[in-house]
């Protein structure tokens, strides 16, 4: 089946430094990823939809100058996390919309 | 009201019982359901995926929908210690938006 990675699967870091996380369909273009952020025993919170080539669209309350979101091509989405702060710790998601939408092995952020 | 209820449990239960796990939703248009499944630390796996009303059947899993009481349910049979994971309902009508349940931890108990 088709395969979404993500890239760190760890990182910690320290607060008011900048993170970026990346996101690569490994066999099959995706125009559309999605990019979820979970926190412990809680469900997956949709963050933004990141469309190849045009700006994301956010989710309500989720602010798209701390995180941004980078579409450049049809494999690979960025999102940087953008002077992280410890309540941005979280557990973060992306998928790719293919036949199916395929979901990465997610990323664990822990900010100091 | 939120768009898909599920009910976080946790549900532990042993090896070889029957599981059922439920949600239910609030929008009566939407019209594909899933179920992931989600190992400690990973990301979600799509486990089963549905369009509109019926039963679909994969294996041990049972996917069921009742489109007229908004309800969504997953029965797993002869339950296995490696089947103890999350179980996350999800909802979508255009599929490019997902609206996921807050996951039921399931153990299964050798």
């Amino acid at each position: 089946g088709a395969v979404v990675s993500q890239h760190p699967s760890w990182v910690i870091c320290k607060s008011g430094t900048s993170v970026k996380i990346e996101c690569r369909s490994l066999d099959f273009q995706a125009t559309t990823m999605f990019w979820y952020r979970q926190f412990p025993k809680q469900s997956l919170m949709l963050m933004a939809t990141s469309n190849e080539g045009s700006k994301a669209t956010y989710e309500q309350g989720v602010e798209k100058d701390k995180f941004l979101i980078n579409h450049a091509s049809l494999t690979l989405s960025t999102l940087t996390v953008t002077s992280a702060h410890p309540e941005d710790s979280s557990f973060y998601i992306c998928s790719a919309q293919g036949n199916e939408q395929f979901f990465g092995p997610g990323t664990r952020l822990t900010v100091l | 009201q939120k768009e898909v209820e599920q009910d976080p449990g946790p549900l532990s239960v042993p090896e070889g019982a029957i599981v059922s796990l439920n949600c239910t939703y609030s929008n009566s248009a939407f019209q594909y359901f899933m179920w992931y499944r989600q190992y400690s630390r990973k990301g979600p796996e799509l486990l089963m995926y549905t369009y509109s009303s019926g039963n679909k059947e994969d294996g041990r899993f049972t996917a069921q929908v009742d489109k007229s009481s908004k309800y969504i349910s997953l029965f797993i049979r002869d339950s296995q210690p490696s089947d103890s994971a999350t179980y996350l309902c999800a909802i979508t009508n255009t599929g490019n938006q997902f609206y996921f349940g807050t996951g039921t931890s399931l153990t299964v108990i050798p």
